[in-house]
């Protein structure tokens, strides 16, 4: 069974820094897809960033980008030039390449961003 | 292009009653998901349904439970007889039709306290 590991419960980073968030999975499949949501207190899921596994560069959405290590299983969030409207939770999630119905979450990151 | 949407946003049960969620997924999805999110953790698959078909339960408690999405209306998920236990935030979401790494889409959730 696919499990996804967030170790980091929570996190603080200065207004305009970088902050990394770390996540790591455990699968036997060799293609699959991550993702990273984030939750706002809100409480909507908002999806943040996607990776394919058969894709070996890592993607990018503007201030976000991933750091995809295959062989690791390591799939860490990077933030760059943090805004306040980033606080939020941060979750992990895995989604097998065939099995798309058990999308899996680690326990998220509550990241404060501080002014 | 309206998002899922959910009702109602907060739900309050005296244990006992039942509870019922609505979820309405986005134009054009057909599959729709259930998570419960308890305070502080990730959210938990419950259960994946298209129309008229559970197609993967497994995360579904035994009893008291049930989830239905009709040919018309929302999708629904059923809680019997709730106990405090069952108090926590019930995401739905969906995803088209076209499947393979498409990112869920969810709903704002309705938090359920069950008194």
């Amino acid at each position: 069974a696919q499990t996804v590991t967030q170790s980091q419960p929570e996190m603080s980073v200065q207004e305009a820094e970088t902050v990394t968030l770390s996540c790591t999975y455990d699968t036997s499949e060799s293609n699959y897809y991550l993702f990273w949501y984030k939750q706002p207190p809100s409480r909507q899921m908002i999806l943040v960033i996607r990776q394919e596994a058969y894709k070996q560069q890592n993607a990018t959405e503007n201030r976000f980008s991933v750091n995809f290590q295959k062989a690791a299983k390591s799939f860490s969030l990077k933030i760059s030039d943090s805004q306040l409207g980033d606080t939020a939770m941060y979750f992990c999630a895995f989604m097998g390449f065939y099995n798309n119905n058990d999308m899996r979450f680690g326990a998220g990151t509550r990241l404060t961003v501080k002014p | 292009n309206a998002g899922v949407m959910q009702n109602p946003r907060h739900l309050v049960r005296r244990r006992g009653q039942e509870a019922r969620l609505r979820c309405s997924p986005m134009k054009g999805h057909s599959h729709v998901y259930w998570y419960r999110q308890l305070p502080e953790e990730g959210l938990k698959f419950m259960v994946y349904l298209q129309k008229e078909n559970i197609i993967d339960e497994s995360g579904m408690p035994k009893e008291r439970f049930s989830a239905e999405f009709p040919k018309e209306g929302p999708s629904i998920l059923r809680i019997q007889q709730v106990v405090r236990g069952d108090s926590a935030a019930y995401f739905c979401a969906s995803s088209p039709p076209s499947g393979f790494g498409s990112p869920l889409h969810f709903g704002n959730g309705t938090r359920l306290t069950v008194t």
